[in-house]
């Protein structure tokens, strides 16, 4: 329950493209739902985050679409550029409790 | 400010060693989490101190220990060090308990 299923594991996009990483949990308490993204040999940054009380928030051209119903969550990044190559990790957490992270998706775009 | 800062970026010991990490936070920020990071498993929530208190453990075994100090400054310690435990180790801080989180660079820990 406590797990974030993070899809897909890599992805290859041409610039210019949209790419798409998924998310799912199970535990309906999750109330926080941040994006993180990484570069090689720096830590995550945070790139988006929303609250379960908005389907859909957007920053730039990146956007995080957000199904409560089916306890699922996706990261959008319209015109893809290969300065956005990088590990994406999604994450949940609720109350006071532990950020629970998925497994990362090794994001490529290709010039 | 500065950002989180880890030392040291890189280690190397022996299985049945141990090792103490230390995390300086952003100043200004009470809350400290540890993380370790793997190829196969991703970010892994170690513990959250704030204040000097631990708030939050992960599913790790006792060897795995942390503590805060009064500047907010924090150490992780690993004893009795498994090959399993070379990882990328990363603190975060973050000004009040679920806002969020700044990543430090990691330290990467390799035992032999």
């Amino acid at each position: 329950q406590q797990q974030v299923k993070q899809s897909p594991q890599s992805l290859i996009v041409q610039k210019g493209g949209i790419s798409i990483i998924n998310c799912a949990y199970e535990n309906t308490a999750f109330d926080y739902f941040p994006w993180y993204q990484q570069f090689p040999g720096k830590g995550p940054a945070l790139l988006i985050a929303i609250r379960p009380d908005v389907s859909e928030k957007k920053e730039g051209r990146f956007t995080i679409s957000f199904n409560k119903s089916a306890k699922q969550f996706s990261l959008h990044i319209m015109d893809s550029q290969p300065g956005d190559s990088a590990t994406y990790f999604c994450a949940a957490s609720y109350r006071d409790d532990k950020i629970i992270f998925g497994k990362g998706t090794r994001l490529h775009i290709l010039p | 400010k500065a950002g989180v800062t880890q030392t040291p970026r890189y280690l190397i010991k022996t299985r049945g060693q141990q090792v103490t990490l230390s995390c300086s936070p952003i100043s200004g920020h009470r809350s400290v989490s540890w993380y370790q990071q793997t190829p196969g498993q991703g970010l892994q929530f170690l513990f959250e101190y704030f204040s000097e208190t631990q708030r939050n453990k992960g599913n790790f075994p006792g060897r795995f220990s942390g503590r805060q100090f009064s500047n907010s400054r924090s150490e992780m310690n690993v004893s009795t060090l498994e090959l399993g435990d070379s990882a990328l180790y990363l603190c975060a801080s973050s000004s009040e308990l679920r806002e969020t989180q700044y990543f430090g660079p990691g330290t990467r820990l390799l035992v032999l």
